[in-house]
């Protein structure tokens, strides 16, 4: 069975300063990973997906994750936050086969000015 | 391209009143199709998926019903709301699982 844990149901940063966001997975196959980003009271929206190509995946807004097999991390960074950064974010992971995501249970990530 | 719609934004309803939220997906065909809860502070969780028309699975016992009555069109129902159905209701769309999905909007269900 699969599963995701997102460490820090919270996360504060201050405008400038690095974006970490921790999601750790659980997979008995070559899993697929997705972070998602959620506004208030919008849906979710993909930041980035790894499917087996290159291990550090660029996404939008700035965001990176990097795919450590041995470490089953797939962390999420941004170098400077921003003040729009303000969100929840989760992470997903796929099997690819049953079509069905595991979501983590979100990191809300405040920014500080 | 593909696009997904969900409606209303926002519905307050009465204790025991009856609920149809609706989703609707353009631009591809049979799609996987989903609806999950946002409750305050609890995550994601999924409540029914379905892999084509009228086929339907439920991921949890709950108040509530879902039906997929053609190819791209999802219906999330109830006959009598509960206060504990308020949140966050979304639907979402898949192809291959390998891509992830793509979501709705979203629904704010307050029941009073």
């Amino acid at each position: 069975a699969q599963s995701v844990t997102q460490l820090g149901s919270h996360v504060s940063v201050s405008e400038g300063a690095l974006v970490l966001l921790r999601c750790n997975y659980s997979s008995s196959v070559p899993p697929y990973l997705f972070w998602y980003v959620q506004y208030p009271n919008q849906g979710l929206q993909l930041l980035l997906k790894y499917t087996s190509a290159a291990t550090l995946v660029k996404g939008i807004n700035g965001f990176e994750a990097e795919f450590k097999k041995s470490e089953t991390s797939f962390h999420l960074t941004k170098p400077s936050a921003h003040m729009s950064d303000a969100a929840e974010y989760f992470c997903a992971v796929s099997d690819g086969a049953t079509n069905k995501l595991i979501f983590g249970t979100g990191t809300l990530l405040a920014v500080q000015p | 391209s593909q696009t997904i719609h969900q409606w209303p934004a926002t519905l307050v309803q009465p204790v025991g009143s009856p609920l149809s939220l609706e989703c609707t997906v353009e631009g591809t065909s049979n799609p996987n199709l989903y609806w999950y809860r946002q409750a305050a502070g609890r995550g994601l969780q999924l409540l029914f998926y379905s892999v084509g028309i009228g086929q339907i699975s439920s991921e949890v016992p709950q108040n509530l019903s879902a039906s997929r009555p053609q190819d791209r069109q999802f219906i999330l129902s109830s006959k009598k709301l509960l206060l504990s159905d308020s949140g966050f209701y979304l639907c979402a769309w898949s192809g291959d699982g390998r891509y992830g999905y793509t979501f709705g909007s979203g629904t704010r269900l307050t029941v009073v």
